[in-house]
């Protein structure tokens, strides 16, 4: 099945500083690659996602990049304000059977003001 | 948010317990997830039911028993629990299975004395 790592597992930035945190999967035919953030008490929600046959998507702040020959993907947060401080979750989908989401074990992020 | 709700919010069982946990989603999605957060393994996929069949079942012991009458309610009823199956228990849907959005509800934070 499929493996992501992610790293790093805590991350502390400035206010106004960029944030990147990277991912690994083991799927080779693994498409989809979201990213989920998890506010302190609530739910995970999507930020952002990216399937393989994109290289990068930007929404604003955030921008995720994808490089399939090495089976990496990374989310990029820049000009970070305290309200960015939550548990970032990245995913993979695995291309066969039920196409069951696979999560990294999570960053949590700290933006000191 | 009330996308995705799960009832109830909090409870407390001991090991030898029947209990059940409840999910029902209002978005028209037709595929629906259990999944498992504790701290040492962040967000661990537990079941996923795609048009009321379930399609995975990720090695979950028997004391966790899903059902899934209709595509808008979910459920996950408990049997004589550990210890270490504490944890926040979060319900997802989404349109299908595969690479799309999943909307998580708010959890179900569970104690096993």
């Amino acid at each position: 099945g499929e493996n992501v790592e992610q790293h790093p597992s805590t991350l502390s930035v400035q206010e106004g500083d960029s944030a990147v945190i990277k991912c690994t999967y083991s799927d080779s035919a693994s498409n989809y690659f979201p990213w989920y953030k998890q506010e302190l008490g609530k739910r995970p929600q999507l930020i952002i996602d990216i399937r393989s046959n994109v290289g990068e998507k930007k929404d604003q702040r955030i921008a995720v990049t994808l490089n399939k020959t090495a089976k990496h993907f990374s989310l990029h947060i820049t000009e970070t304000q305290p309200e960015d401080s939550a548990v970032y979750f990245c995913a993979a989908s695995e291309e066969a059977g039920s196409y069951q989401l696979t999560f990294g074990k999570g960053t949590k992020l700290s933006v000191i003001p | 948010e009330t996308g995705v709700t799960q009832t109830p919010r909090h409870l407390v069982m001991g090991m030898t317990n029947k209990k059940s946990l409840k999910c029902e989603q209002h978005l028209g999605h037709n595929a629906m997830y259990w999944y498992k957060q504790s701290a040492k393994k962040p967000l661990e996929l537990m079941f996923v039911y795609n048009f009321k069949e379930q399609t995975e079942n990720n090695s979950v012991p028997s004391r966790f028993s899903p059902e899934c009458p209709n595509s808008s309610h979910l459920f996950l009823h408990l049997h004589t629990l550990q210890p270490e199956d504490s944890a926040l228990y979060l319900c997802a849907s989404s349109q299908e299975s595969g690479s799309y959005e999943q909307y998580f509800g708010p959890g179900t934070r569970l104690t096993v004395t």
